[in-house]
């Protein structure tokens, strides 16, 4: 079946810093996802990519889908205490296979204060 | 209120129990999905309905069942529990008519099979 691939597994920074993790994928997908899911919680969904190459901001997180359509990025900024959580990618192939979510497993983001 | 909703959040149970986990949404959307999550392995689906009559295996059904009672509910049942059952169970819901048929998540019920 698909597979992706998420990296890094987990990340410890100091609050003010950026930070990025990426998606790759050995399939096409019409469209990624980005969630956070915080302790305790479900995943609640950050941005939403629909295009290849497309660039999308929500605050201070940025994403884009990559050209290949294979891949995909979360780049957050300026980091502060409440980033902290489990950053998932998904990714969600077209026409009648639209209701599968492909997962990838997670980025920890730490932030120390 | 949450537009998803599970029930219980959190179960203890032993070994060779029947127990039933709930979901009820709000949002009118006619796809509920149910998912299991365990630690470095991200989420993965059990089973999936794209109405009250539609119901289907997702990778991971053996083990369990699930009733979708109405279009708001959609409950997933361990007929008889074994220990590698524990996990985090999340319930989803989706707009097969809304941009990229994003799926919303409940907070989820944890569950320990002893």
């Amino acid at each position: 079946g698909q597979q992706l691939n998420q990296s890094p597994q987990s990340m410890f920074i100091q609050e003010g810093e950026d930070v990025s993790m990426n998606c790759t994928s050995s399939s096409i997908f019409n469209t990624w996802l980005w969630y956070k899911q915080d302790p305790g919680e479900g995943p609640v969904l950050l941005i939403a990519l629909y295009k290849a190459g497309e660039l999308t901001s929500n605050g201070r997180l940025t994403a884009q889908f990559g050209i290949t359509r294979k891949d995909s990025f979360l780049n957050i900024s300026a980091s502060i205490p409440s980033d902290v959580g489990i950053y998932f990618c998904a990714g969600q192939p077209g026409g009648g296979s639209n209701y599968k979510l492909t997962f990838g497993k997670g980025t920890l983001l730490t932030v120390n204060p | 209120d949450a537009d998803v909703t599970q029930t219980p959040r959190n179960r203890i149970t032993k070994t060779g129990k029947r127990i039933m986990l709930e979901c009820s949404q709000t949002k009118g959307h006619d796809r509920m999905y149910w998912y299991r999550q365990d630690p470095g392995l991200g989420l993965r689906l059990i089973y999936y309905s794209f109405d009250v009559k539609d119901i289907n295996k997702g990778e991971i059904s053996d083990g369990y069942s699930v009733s979708r009672q109405a279009q708001a509910k959609f409950s997933l049942s361990l007929e008889s529990a074994i220990p590698n059952q524990t996990a985090l169970y999340f319930c989803a819901t989706s707009d097969p008519g809304g941009p990229g048929n994003i799926q919303y998540f409940g907070a989820g019920t944890r569950l320990s099979v002893l």
